[in-house]
């Protein structure tokens, strides 16, 4: 089985400040990627990531993905009360019997005051 | 992308009744996918629904709790049945679309509370 290890689970703070959150394994997975999903709603996808190294960027937010494809980061510059909301990486599996699932990690809230 | 609706949006239902959560989506595709989620916490694959063919459980979860039908290529059924407090949960479709980087599409979801 493979996990997806995301960190921090809970953010914190204040407007205009940077944050990043993390997501690591020791698996190798064929993509990854990033959502959003404030209350309410199923979760929107921000970004795919798919070559090792890849670096991304959507306005404030960076997105990117280790060498070896098992690891993965979203920086966010200048943080807004917008921003606000539950980020969760997923990372498609590469092969085996779950190949193509996609794995998420637990998940971080992000709460960003005016 | 993907438009994807849910029927109930949400409901409260009573032990040991069974609930049936519809998913709509907008274009015909072949992977439909079934999530749990508890408020605030990551996403569980329930199981994966192709049409024309038995939906595919993970480990934890079993069809006679949980059974699926996906009859054809835009709608799939999730039933929730003999439910316990345990149950109560969001539940959310996702649909597969792209051959290349599996982007997934998700529903809003089915907010579930068993008293």
């Amino acid at each position: 089985t493979q996990l997806l290890e995301q960190s921090p689970q809970f953010l914190s703070i204040q407007e205009g400040e940077n944050l990043t959150v993390y997501c690591n394994s020791s698996s190798v997975f064929s993509s990854l990627q990033w959502y959003r999903q404030e209350p309410g709603e199923g979760p929107v996808l921000l970004v795919t990531v798919v070559t090792g190294g890849e670096v991304k960027k959507l306005k404030r937010l960076t997105f990117q993905f280790g060498d070896a494809r098992k690891d993965s980061s979203l920086h966010i510059t200048a943080a807004q009360p917008g921003d606000t909301g539950l980020y969760l990486c997923a990372g498609v599996n590469a092969g085996g019997t779950s190949y193509g699932k996609l794995t998420f990690g637990q998940g971080t809230i992000l709460t960003v005051h005016p | 992308s993907a438009v994807i609706s849910q029927k109930p949006s949400r409901d409260i239902c009573q032990r040991g009744t069974s609930l049936t959560i519809q998913c709509q989506v907008d274009s015909q595709v072949t992977m439909m996918f079934w999530y749990r989620q508890q408020p605030g916490q990551s996403l569980t694959l329930i199981a994966t629904a192709n049409q024309g063919s038995e939906a595919t459980y993970e480990s934890g979860f079993v069809i006679d709790k949980f059974p699926i039908s996906r009859p054809n290529l835009t709608f799939s059924t999730l039933t929730v049945s003999n439910m316990s407090p345990e149950d109560s949960s969001i539940y959310l479709c996702s649909v597969d679309q792209g051959w290349y980087q599996e982007t997934q599409y998700f529903g809003p979801g089915t907010r579930l509370l068993v008293l």
